[in-house]
Formats: C-alpha cells, structure tokens, sequence
C-alpha cells in the first residue's frame, strides 16, 4: 500500500514562529503537493513540485515556502507562523501519470494551531 | 474555482445504492472527471476516475453522460462507513486538482 506520512498530527506553535512540516511518501512518486483545509473553503493548493528542488506555486502560496532536496521527502516552511496560517495542512502523492491517470494520495493531514 | 457543481448533501440508508450527482457543464475534451471522498478526520481517498466511458471498480462505478455535462458516482451497497464528504473534481491531465465543497453523504441505519 502507498504511505504518505505527516510528521505530526497536531502542533501548536506560537505567532512569529517558523514551522516546518514535513512529508515523506514510500512509493517513489514524482510529484508531491501541499494543501491546506479550512471550513467552508475547501482544500486549496499551497505548493507542488514534479521532480527534487523543483517547486511551483500553487493557489495560495504567500506566507510559505517548500523544500524538495530528496524525491521521498516534501517539506513545507512558514518562516514566521501567523494566527491565519491556523489550518489543516494535508501532503498529497502521485506518479506523473499519462492521460491523467494519476490519483494522489494522501496523508492524514496536521492540524496547526498558531497562537 | 472548482467547475463542477455538487449538492450539499444527501442521505442514504445503509445496504441501498448511494448515487451522488456532479454537474459539470464546462467540461473540455480533454478533461477527465474524478471523484474523491474524505472521512472525517482523514486525508481524501482517491475513488475513481473517468474520461467519457463509464468506469467501475471495487470501491463505485462512475456513470458519465454522453455529454459529458454532468456523472453520478455509484455506491452500490452504502454502509455506515461510507458516511463522508463526496468531492467531484474536473481535471485535464496536467492539471492540478481544485476541490469544490463537495457532497457530505451521511449512511443512516
């Protein structure tokens, strides 16, 4: 079965904090994505990247910066965690499919409380 | 902004067939339709996925009119672990998903 882990499943972090979260997926995919979940707005894409130290910008990427230096490992920064960043971050897996066969995986999300 | 549209939510009574709508009328060619679920608490789990043809697995079949302007996804047995939020996604095959609201299906006993 494929395995996307999360770090941690819940954290709480103070406002000016930087805050890393981090993602590692076992079944050699190329692309990882970033997501965050919040009520009545849905999962938005933060970051993705298709291959290591490659990243682009996804719909809502001010605040945050990503890092991929190994293809199993996607790891999100918020280099000074604030109130509004308080959300679900959820990391997401998948091969570079042909003809849009490429079902992402997910992991069990983090859920990040920034006082 | 997501381009499909899905109702709110629906019930359906564990054993009987879940049929979850999507309208999609802005569909291109080339875009294939998916459907994704989330149980509370989870990350999304991938369902299936479809072009034109209608598709089935072991999970739902995924019935796409011939428009292609709108599918149903087909839980044909509904348990109580079915109860989660149904997610209709329109992609092309570069594209990254955008989800929607989605449907929050509850299986009543």
């Amino acid at each position: 079965d494929v395995k996307v882990t999360q770090s941690s499943r819940y954290l709480v972090k103070r406002t000016g904090e930087k805050v890393f979260l981090e993602c590692v997926q076992d079944m050699d995919h190329e692309n990882m994505f970033w997501y965050r979940q919040d009520p009545g707005l849905g999962l938005r894409l933060i970051y993705f990247s298709y291959d290591v130290k490659m990243k682009e910008k996804g719909d809502i990427p001010e605040g945050y910066s990503v890092s991929r230096e190994k293809k199993e490992r996607f790891s999100l920064i918020l280099e000074s965690a604030s109130t509004n960043q308080t959300s679900m971050y959820l990391c997401a897996s998948s091969f570079i499919g042909l003809q849009g066969n490429d079902e992402q995986f997910f992991g069990p999300g983090t859920r990040l409380t920034v006082l | 902004d997501a381009k499909t549209t899905q109702p709110t939510s629906m019930d359906c009574a564990e054993g009987r067939a879940a049929n979850l709508p999507c309208n999609h009328s802005t569909i291109s060619g080339n875009e294939y339709v998916y459907w994704y679920r989330q149980i509370h608490s989870q990350g999304p789990q991938y369902i299936i996925h479809g072009l034109k043809n209608n598709e089935t697995n072991e999970m739902a079949s995924l019935i796409i009119t011939e428009d292609r302007k709108s599918s149903t996804l087909i839980l044909p047995h509904a348990t109580l672990r079915d109860t989660a939020v149904y997610y209709c996604i329109v992609r092309g095959s570069q594209g990254n998903l955008i989800f929607g609201k989605g449907t929050k299906l509850s299986v009543k006993p």
